[in-house]
């Protein structure tokens, strides 16, 4: 089983939005409403951000949301600062054997 | 409030066998839908899920190392706990244990433990 798709890297000024995309197929990202996203910040452990696809876990910034379009999930940064640069993951359950896939990753640079 | 750490080596030789120990408190593994399992990450890499078990016994293995693989559960002493076998170079690795919320999500996650495969 294939890991999710993102994009290696996203880069953005500070108060911009920024939008990292996690690509899958009907078994997984398209077929339910399971995705999750991670943030990782350098030298720690993954924290969740965005589970089943848009709601945030208590504490989480408002400035992130989740969507999903067909077998894409997103997740956009609004107002981008300095402390988001980090590795972000997304992850999903899939219908085959896996049961959990993860993304490649994508770090997210603040210029 | 969810703790989890893992315990283990952080060095072993290639062909042995790696035993990691996952300890956590705040939650109770024969809660229903609960779920503790082991992701590891090798250095400068991707995130890899490698087997989860739920409160209701349920093993689930990624299927790329499932030959190898094993997670067992005790519930009474909220442990859990994997065993990978003939360990190479290319597992080495920051192994995490985390709490699954069922097939939602992954809530909370361990600091995560550097093992080394190297003779």
């Amino acid at each position: 089983q294939s890991a999710l798709t993102q994009p290696a890297s996203v880069s953005g000024s500070p108060g911009q939005s920024i939008t990292i995309s996690c690509t899958g197929t009907s078994s997984d990202v398209g077929g339910y409403n399971l995705v999750s996203w991670y943030q990782q910040l350098p030298g720690k452990a993954p924290k969740l951000i965005i589970y089943t696809g848009n709601k945030r876990p208590s504490g989480v910034s408002n400035r992130f949301s989740g969507s999903k379009s067909g077998n894409t999930a997103s997740l956009t940064i609004s107002g981008l600062q300095a402390e988001d640069e980090a590795d972000y993951y997304c992850s999903s359950y899939t219908s085959t054997s896996a049961l959990w896939l993860f993304g490649g990753g994508t770090k997210v640079t603040v210029l | 409030q969810i703790t989890l750490k893992e315990s283990g080596p952080t060095l072993v030789k290639p062909t042995q066998t790696l035993t990691l120990t996952c300890t956590f408190s705040g939650f109770s593994l024969s809660s229903s839908g609960m779920g503790v399992g082991w992701i590891r990450q090798p250095p400068g890499k991707a995130l890899e899920w490698l087997a989860v078990v739920y409160w209701s016994d349920d093993e689930r293995y990624s299927p790329s190392l499932k030959t190898r693989l094993t997670i067992t559960k005790y519930t009474s002493k909220n442990q859990v706990v994997l065993t990978v076998t003939n360990m190479d170079p290319l597992d080495t690795a920051t192994y995490y244990c985390a709490q699954f919320r069922g097939m939602t999500t992954i809530d909370y996650w361990g600091q995560g433990t550097l093992v080394t495969v190297s003779s």
